[in-house]
């Protein structure tokens, strides 16, 4: 069990730029949630996956952000026409099961946009 | 809507200090309590949980009891050590929720 993975780690881009981040959950785990986080600020829900079908999205995952899991393993969320209100902190979580309780998070992907 | 909220930092203690962060949610039916911690340059993990009123969870020395009729998830420790150093996330699930509210966080730093 490597844990949750995510990738880029950092990622610096300029204003109306779009950029993709991927995340690999925990193997065995079939679901698979995206949360971002602001400076000085707890995570906020943008969405979730069972297996390959996204099943909840939030409010704040505007039209310009879309999320995949195509075949029910890693997950990619794409933001186009990036804003600066963007930057923030991108993390993945995974669980097993409809067991929402323990979700492992990953390092998580830091987005700058300038 | 469900909501969690948390104490305000940050938070600085001397080693071996007592350590309660307060944390107090909002939410319908019966949710599912946690506190995750956030060390630095890692990924949060979650320390400890409960699942229905008067649960206790614990783990590495800390503890916290679901209060349903102070609605409260308080977080305590009796004796911090500098390895405690980071931020703490107190969160809840809602009933049937898909997903974890969570409070601001806490930085705590504890020094020798």
């Amino acid at each position: 069990d490597t844990g949750v993975s995510q990738d880029p780690r950092h990622k610096i881009t300029k204003r109306g730029q779009n950029v993709t981040f991927r995340c690999d959950p925990i193997s065995e785990h079939n679901r698979l949630y995206w949360y971002r986080q602001t400076l000085g600020q707890g995570p906020e829900f943008l969405t979730y996956f069972q297996n390959e079908a996204q099943l909840e999205k939030s409010r704040l995952l505007s039209d310009r952000f879309s999320a995949e899991r195509p075949k029910g393993s890693f997950s990619t969320l794409e933001i186009q026409r990036t804003e600066q209100g963007d930057s923030a902190m991108y993390l993945c979580a995974s669980s097993l099961g409809t067991n929402t309780y323990e979700q492992y998070f990953g390092p998580g992907t830091r987005l700058t946009v300038t | 809507g469900d909501s969690v909220t948390q104490m305000e930092g940050p938070v600085t203690l001397s080693e071996e200090a007592f350590l309660t962060i307060n944390c107090t949610y909002t939410a319908t039916g019966y949710p599912s309590l946690f506190w995750y911690v956030q060390y630095p340059g890692e990924g949060l993990q979650l320390l400890l949980k409960a699942t229905k009123a008067d649960d206790k969870g614990s783990n590495k020395g800390f503890e916290a009891t679901y209060r349903k009729e102070t609605t409260s998830f308080h977080l305590e420790k009796g004796s911090v050590q500098v390895s405690d150093s980071a931020v703490y996330f107190c969160a809840l699930s809602g009933t049937g929720a898909n997903n974890l509210f969570f409070g601001t966080g806490t930085r705590l730093t504890v020094i020798p």
